[in-house]
């Protein structure tokens, strides 16, 4: 069962840009939600997570149950936000479902 | 902290061969292990979960006597694909959660595997 959703493949802003990254999920139990980002040439890498309700690089997230979304949200993109995103679901047994990722493309 | 090794990055081997990839914790202790495995541009797949010290749970669809885990200690798993054929051929992820368990995944950085 597809767990988590992210619609887009690819999202292209210019610099300065608000820049929203969608995520939808389902899970019938209490799931936290993450956000992983892969730099070029690098392994994936923790941004952010629900539970901490924090601004990691100008970037946030608030996990919206009644809609089942974790939406990622920054008001000005810059360059070095370039990058895949990727959602995450860790399930009441600590298993992680990732989404198919969104490339983000800051450009100039 | 909190780096995951995986060995090799990059292997090619032939069809009916066995390969194995190792993932290490180098500074932490895992006491859960995941597999992930990861198609051209698509999503990471989780493959099984494995617990130092107990059999790894696979996912629906994943073949355990294909993919053989072993987590022999809280800083090594294995993944060993057994008998393999060209559409093994794939990019494979490990992760590791810490025995603090904050919720956070620690990557390796892969291992790609080229089945001919």
């Amino acid at each position: 069962a597809q767990r988590v959703t992210q619609p887009e493949k690819l999202l292209s802003v210019f610099k300065g840009a608000p820049v929203e990254l969608k995520c939808n999920y389902s899970y019938s139990g209490s799931p936290e939600l993450f956000w992983y980002v892969q730099y070029s040439r690098q392994r994936l890498q923790l941004l952010l997570r629900h539970i901490s309700r924090e601004s990691i690089k100008g970037f946030t997230a608030d996990l919206n149950k009644g809609e089942t979304s974790f939406h990622l949200k920054k008001p000005f993109a810059q360059e070095e936000d370039s990058a895949m995103y990727y959602c995450a679901l860790s399930d009441d047994f600590n298993k992680f479902y990732f989404g198919s990722g969104t490339k983000l493309n800051v450009k100039p | 902290g909190a780096v995951v090794s995986q060995h090799p990055s990059w292997v090619i081997c032939k069809s009916g061969t066995s390969v194995k990839i190792e993932c290490r914790s180098l500074d932490f202790q895992a006491t859960t292990m995941f597999w992930y495995r990861q198609f051209p541009k698509q999503s990471l797949m989780l493959m099984a979960t494995s617990n130092e010290g107990s059999k790894a749970t696979y996912e629906q669809g994943v073949e355990k006597d294909k993919f053989l885990i072993n987590h022999a200690s809280l800083t090594l798993s294995t993944l060993t694909v057994t008998s393999a054929h060209p559409e093994d051929s794939s990019f494979y992820i490990c992760s590791a959660s810490r025995r603090s368990n904050t919720g956070e995944l620690f990557f390796g950085e892969g291992s790609r595997l080229t089945v001919l």
